[in-house]
């Protein structure tokens, strides 16, 4: 079974900072790995899924790399906003997707 | 707004009593997921369909929950002789299937389901 950890469980950043987010996983042969955004009482909003094949996705300011041989994924996301205060949740493998506990971000303005 | 509905948004029921939740998937996808969320934690997966097929249960979902998916358009989650553990959120999500193209999970809003 699929173990997802993010660390830290929260974070606060001053406004332009430079986020970094952070995701482990136990069992290297992932098929993909899932990025999401869920705010306060909200569904998941998808960020950014990198396959198997690939190595890392870039969207906007936000760019996610995926490291099958040491069980990591990053999530960076570029000059942060007060809009980008939110949990953000990382998850792996296929159709039955195992979730992280997520980092809750606050941007202070 | 991903495209995927959910009703209720919000449940309040006292224990003991049978609830049901409904969720409307992109029409163009044809799995759809149940997962439960619990306070500060991240959802855990209860139930998937491929189409009106439901291809696997976790053992998270106990004889008291039932879900189906007629006709393979929405679907419905029933929980009976609801109990105060059952208090969660409980997210549904669409996708098409794996090794498509894409085959991103897009989540509800989710229901809120209190039980008192």
């Amino acid at each position: 079974k699929q173990e997802v950890t993010q660390i830290p469980a929260a974070l606060s950043v001053p406004e332009g900072e430079n986020l970094v987010l952070n995701c482990s996983f136990t069992d290297s042969a992932i098929y993909n790995l899932q990025w999401f955004r869920q705010d306060p009482g909200k569904g998941l909003t998808s960020l950014l899924l990198i396959q198997s094949s690939q190595r890392e996705q870039t969207s906007g300011r936000l760019n996610a790399s995926l490291d099958k041989s040491s069980g990591r994924s990053t999530l960076y996301i570029a000059a942060s906003q007060p809009g980008d205060s939110a949990t953000y949740l990382c998850a792996g493998d296929d159709y039955k997707l195992s979730f992280g506990a997520g980092t809750t971000v606050t941007v202070r303005a | 707004d991903t495209g995927v509905s959910q009703d209720p948004r919000h449940k309040i029921t006292k224990r003991g009593q049978n609830v049901t939740f409904r969720c409307d998937p992109i029409s163009e996808h044809n799995r759809l997921y149940w997962y439960r969320q619990t306070l500060g934690q991240g959802p855990e997966f209860l139930t998937y369909f491929q189409n009106e097929a439901q291809l696997e249960k976790s053992r998270l979902l106990s004889d008291r929950f039932s879900a189906e998916r007629p006709k393979g358009s929405f679907s419905t989650l029933e929980i009976q002789r609801t109990e105060q553990g059952d208090s969660a959120m409980y997210l549904c999500a669409s996708s098409f299937p794996a090794g498509s193209s894409t085959d991103t999970q897009y989540f509800g809003p989710g229901t809120r389901l209190t039980v008192l």
